[in-house]
């Protein structure tokens, strides 16, 4: 089974636009940390925003923010007020278990903002 | 420049041949990792160090991979006899321990295997 899902290999906005895209994740562990990576065409990973599992509140990073849903195992990555330097490839990620640190990755959303 | 750096940037090598990469971490942190993305899927994992110790390596490390990180600071990962299904992009990452633990990555090394 994926452990990570991206179900949109590609997403359009508008300059100013909110966009929301979306991950899935599976794991039986309680501890487990969510990563939202940013890749522009230049093909260097970009960290954007971390949510770990016992967090409470959603995390938010500028223009970013996570909607973290535990019981759906969600956590979706929110862009507000989109600029055209968003155009990218955009991945999630988890590093699931305690002592563990590889990340797992999606297979990412490109994400175009036109304006 | 004070993050990731990886070197060589691109390599084009016949099949068969051994090659080197080279990762330079962000200077504080003690953890290294190597992740292998190719065309149109996330990076995947490869192998990570504490300090100079190798803690975890996937299974896709087969034996031609070899990675050391010698005194704890740079890394090397290397391959032996190239088939043309290592043609990838090769990311190096570090991280400072601690509760997010985030990774940041270098520019990566684009590797063609003719």
């Amino acid at each position: 089974a994926q452990k990570i899902t991206q179900t949109q290999p590609g997403m359009f906005v508008q300059e100013k636009e909110a966009v929301t895209l979306d991950c899935t994740y599976d794991t039986s562990d309680q501890s487990y940390g969510l990563f939202w990576y940013k890749q522009p065409s230049s093909g260097e990973m970009i960290f954007l925003i971390y949510q770990g599992s016992y967090d409470e509140q959603n995390a938010t990073e500028g223009r970013y923010s996570l909607n973290f849903q535990k019981a759906r195992k969600s956590a979706n990555l929110v862009i507000s007020a989109s600029q055209l330097g968003d155009s990218a490839m955009y991945f999630c990620a988890m590093r699931e278990g305690f002592g563990f640190q590889k990340l797992v990755f999606g297979t990412g959303t490109r994400l175009l903002v036109s304006p | 420049d004070t993050g990731v750096s990886q070197d060589p940037r691109h390599k084009i090598t016949k099949r068969g041949q051994n090659v080197t990469f080279r990762c330079d971490p962000i200077s504080e942190h003690n953890r290294l990792y190597w992740y292998r993305q190719t065309l149109g899927q996330g990076p995947e994992f490869l192998t990570y160090f504490q300090n100079e110790a190798q803690l975890e390596k996937s299974r896709l490390l087969s034996d031609r991979f070899s990675a050391e990180r010698p005194k704890g600071s740079f890394s090397t990962l290397e391959i032996q006899r190239t088939e043309q299904g290592d043609s990838a992009m090769y990311l190096c990452a570090s991280s400072l321990s601690g509760r997010k633990n985030e990774q940041f990555f270098g520019p990566g090394t684009r590797l063609t295997v003719l």
